[in-house]
């Protein structure tokens, strides 16, 4: 079974830093693209960034560029976004996803909660 | 606002079809595959479609994706009240170079 567990969300305020893990299981992880999607309380879906198989390109949406960092651990079967210079916008549920745009978002993690506030 | 257009809502009885648009341009749905997600309520989402009208294993027939220019459609036939969800629409956008999610689409079944 794919499985994609998230961990690492939470309450920060804003200035701060997150880093967010997703465990995988039930694949062969160094094979596929990993992105992370997040979603604005009551708001819509938003790709926030894609990492390639062998990690040498990283894609990311506007307006995470630069504070944002995706990566990846094939020896752990897992993906992190590091989150620095959090913004209040950036507040919601962050999902780990199996895949990109491509081939589609095949598998989803349970989401992990950010909550950026003072 | 989403590069992706979608409709907010939709709404049929029970046992009809429904249909779901997704409008983008020659950046995006116009050079590149689309892809469909199904949200239930407090739930993560789910792929319906990939590549504008293939479905994975496990998604039934009842499910159907098709796309022309820059515009992609979701059909929904026979519908249930499980089927009640937010569906969203996706492509990559070789302008921005990113991603796209459409703005969602809340399907109810009457």
């Amino acid at each position: 079974e794919v499985k994609l567990v998230e961990s690492g969300g939470g309450l920060v305020q804003p200035g701060g830093s997150l880093r967010l893990s997703c465990g995988a299981s039930g694949f062969a992880f160094s094979n596929f693209y990993m992105s992370w999607v997040r979603q604005a309380p009551g708001k819509g879906l938003e790709y926030v960034a894609i990492i390639e198989e062998d990690g040498s390109h990283q894609y990311y949406v506007a307006s995470v560029t630069g504070r944002f960092t995706i990566s990846r651990d094939d020896a752990k079967n897992s993906v992190y976004l590091q989150m620095n210079t959090l913004k209040v916008e950036d507040t919601g549920t962050y999902y780990c996803a199996r895949g990109r745009f491509l081939t589609g978002f095949d598998a989803w993690g349970q989401g992990t909660l950010v909550t950026v506030s003072s | 606002q989403s590069v992706l257009t979608q409709p907010p809502s939709v709404s049929a009885a029970a046992g009809q079809k429904v249909t779901i648009s997704c409008s983008g341009s020659n950046s995006n749905i116009g050079r590149d595959y689309v892809s469909w997600y199904q949200q239930l309520p407090g739930t993560a989402p789910k792929l319906l479609i990939f590549q504008d009208d293939q479905r994975p294993s496990g998604i039934p027939d009842r499910f159907s994706g098709s796309k022309s220019g820059t515009s992609a459609t979701l059909a929904i036939t026979g519908l249930q009240t499980g089927d009640e969800a937010d569906y969203y629409c996706g492509a990559w956008d070789r302008a921005l170079s990113g991603g796209l999610f459409g703005g969602g689409t809340k399907l109810t079944v009457l």
